[in-house]
């Protein structure tokens, strides 16, 4: 595998179930992420790991839950969603120098989540 | 907010004609990059254009920034049906936003064969 690999690409769930998309990054990158895309708004930047530093986003709700276990590999836990966060999850990776994320990032193709 | 702002929010263009897409931004930036996401895909890196360049090219793209005027612009040469997609520009700003990318809303772009 090369890149960066998403799983699963679709998934459906209802508002009690309990989930976790995975992310895999093949590059040797060092920092990992996850973002939402929702129709018609930007690109939100969800959680950042960072040479083993997590930085969050101060608005996203505690019912998402990030795991980084190491620098390939990055989880993000799912607990009593909400309709409004069906969306597609995006991971990226890149390779960052200090505390920057300056550089271009590595995407992998998104789960598709549904919310019900 | 440092958001690029792209425009237009969609264009839709005959195979073989150049496409523009515009990005503007507020504050000032150390470098702007330009993605393309096809449907329902992630997003790809296109090019990197630092606040001390005015131009870049990679095959059929050139990329400019005025940072006087705040703003980038996309220019895809002799489009081809498999140029359809998204594309998204990209801010960052030391010291802004934690040290991260800032997406906008993208320009979705419709070659027709």
């Amino acid at each position: 595998e090369t890149g960066v690999t998403q799983t699963p690409r679709h998934l459906v769930m209802g508002m009690t179930n309990k989930k976790s998309l995975k992310c895999e990054q093949h590059l040797g990158h060092n920092a990992m992420y996850w973002y939402k895309q929702s129709a018609k708004k930007p690109l939100e930047l969800m959680f950042v790991y960072s040479l083993e530093e997590r930085v969050e986003n101060n608005s996203v709700p505690s019912r998402f839950s990030p795991e980084c276990p190491n620098s390939s590999h990055l989880f993000l836990h799912l607990h009593t969603l909400q309709p409004e966060d069906s969306a597609l999850y995006l991971c990226a990776s890149s390779q960052v120098r200090g505390r920057y994320h300056a550089y271009e990032q590595y995407f992998g193709p998104g789960t598709r989540l549904t919310v019900t | 907010s440092q958001q690029g702002e792209e425009d237009p929010q969609a264009l839709s263009i005959q195979e073989g004609e150049n496409a523009t897409m515009n990005c503007s931004y507020k504050t000032s930036i150390n470098n702007l990059q330009w993605y393309r996401q096809n449907s329902g895909r992630g997003l790809v890196h296109l090019i990197l254009i630092r606040s001390n360049e005015r131009e870049k090219h990679s095959g059929r793209l050139r990329v400019t920034l005025d940072t006087s005027k705040k703003s980038s612009s996309l220019l895809i040469t002799a489009s081809r049906a498999a140029d359809t997609a998204s594309y998204f520009c990209a801010t960052f700003h030391y010291g802004g936003s934690q040290g991260n990318l800032i997406f906008g809303k993208g320009t979705k772009l419709s070659v027709k064969p």
